[in-house]
């Protein structure tokens, strides 16, 4: 399958807890997008890397959330200390490095905060 | 922040029927594009329609985009159950790196 894969696809945890979710794009995509999406809604930026550097945050990613793309390869997004309001699905997505193109989207993963 | 609004929030249809979900959106863009999603699961790529354009078709599906109403309409011919997903509409804004501001979704229903 080469498409974009993300995991865990589901996660439960209590709060306060730190949760670390992986993404693996496309690979010859240089630019990945994380998303996050809430019921009934559609998703949302949340960071943009091209290769390994993280270029743009948007405001809704606090300070309880990182991520990183080491080697411009795979990414994760971590969330520390975890709030009910976390519950989503987190989206990833990647693109190649040409003119503006569309984006392929991982299957998610959805968080619940308990 | 969400970009603008899809109409009708729900639709609901009879397979054979064409189904038409706009968007409209507040910003100058460099290009809109159209996702599926199926229910809890990723979004699919449909089709991608640049900010000089006004017209595109893939299959079944027909894409309009109207840049000084700053709306789009996405129609989907002879439609099947298998076509029963919520769509979105996303704007590439084209003053940052690609990312895409999306609708709220319209949820199509097609009937058997």
């Amino acid at each position: 399958d080469t498409g974009v894969s993300q995991n865990p696809r589901h996660k439960i945890t209590k709060r306060g807890q730190n949760v670390t979710f992986r993404c693996d794009p496309i690979s010859e995509h240089n630019r990945l997008y994380w998303y996050r999406q809430t019921l009934g809604q559609g998703p949302e930026f949340l960071t943009y890397f091209q290769n390994e550097a993280q270029l743009e945050k948007s405001r809704l990613l606090s300070d309880r959330f990182s991520a990183e793309r080491p080697k411009g390869s795979f990414s994760t997004l971590e969330i520390q200390r975890t709030e009910q309001g976390d519950s989503a699905m987190y989206l990833c997505a990647s693109r190649s490095g040409t003119e503006r193109s569309e984006q392929y989207f991982g299957p998610g993963t959805r968080l619940t905060v308990t | 922040s969400q970009q603008g609004e899809e109409d009708p929030q729900a639709l609901s249809i009879q397979e054979g029927e064409n189904a038409t979900m706009n968007c409209s959106y507040k910003t100058s863009i460099n290009n809109l594009q159209w996702y599926r999603q199926n229910s809890g699961r990723g979004l699919v790529h449909l089709i991608l329609i640049r900010s000089n354009e006004r017209e595109k078709h893939s299959g079944r599906l027909r894409v309009t985009l109207d840049t000084s109403k700053k709306s789009s309409s996405l129609l989907i011919t002879a439609s099947r159950a298998a076509d029963t997903a919520s769509y979105f509409c996303a704007t590439d804004e084209g003053t940052s790196y690609g990312k895409l501001t999306f609708g709220q979704g319209t949820i199509l229903t097609v009937h058997p």
